[in-house]
């Protein structure tokens, strides 16, 4: 079955810690996405992708870090300079349509803070 | 900068009733506008999306979207809505004539439908 796959489902951080939360998508799509969602307020994006080894900021980048060195993969980084990290993270993809495409998402992870 | 408004935080309506969850966008250029829904702990799945053509777009599971340009809305509904629905819904907007082109989402409709 073609998807998005993100692990783990929950992550705990401790203080001063770097986590990584992993997505992977086998939909052969060129775009993806990292958005952060808290209650009531929707989905805000971190960064996004358009092809490999090329990223841009979005909204909200201020403590988090990617990278993109395969089509199907794009980690995201919760760094230490993040000093509220918890939240539900959302990893998407999308055809080189640009946003016009439908996004596919995949069904989040949980990072909580010890 | 563009914004999305979803006019109502929460929505209760009985099983088979009508709903309509609302959605207005502030962008003056033209727009590309979806609705997607989350089910508790889920991603988000595309339920319609306008791009062009026709203002009035049918999604899945029955749900229907208009698209007003004078209004910058683009409400969805559905005449007769299940349990099942209970979910939250999310609008969003991505401009092609601005320069930036990100998808923006509104904060969300909790549809809650009681028995």
């Amino acid at each position: 079955d073609g998807g998005i796959t993100q692990s783990p489902k929950y992550l705990f951080r401790k203080e001063g810690q770097n986590v990584t939360l992993s997505c992977e998508q086998n939909l052969n799509h060129d775009a993806m996405y990292w958005y952060r969602q808290d209650p009531g307020q929707g989905l805000r994006l971190i960064y996004y992708s358009q092809i490999v080894n090329d990223f841009q900021k979005g909204d909200i980048a201020e403590g988090y870090s990617v990278s993109r060195e395969k089509k199907e993969s794009f980690p995201l980084t919760v760094t230490s300079a993040q000093k509220n990290p918890t939240a539900f993270y959302l990893c998407a993809s999308s055809g080189r349509g640009g946003f016009q495409e439908t996004q596919y998402f995949g069904p989040g992870t949980r990072l909580l803070v010890l | 900068a563009q914004s999305v408004t979803q006019l109502d935080s929460q929505v209760p309506v009985f099983e088979e009733a009508p709903v309509e969850l609302r959605c207005n966008y502030s962008s003056s250029v033209s727009v590309y506008l979806f609705w997607y829904v989350q089910y508790p702990n889920q991603g988000l799945q595309l339920l319609l999306k306008y791009l062009s053509g026709s203002t009035l777009v049918k999604g899945i599971n029955g749900f229907e979207a208009e698209f007003n340009k004078s209004q910058t809305s683009f409400h969805l509904r559905k005449p007769s809505v299940h349990i099942s629905d209970t979910a939250e819904y999310f609008c969003a907007v991505s401009d092609y004539g601005g320069s930036q082109g990100n998808l923006i989402f509104g904060k969300g409709t909790k549809l809650s439908v009681k028995p």
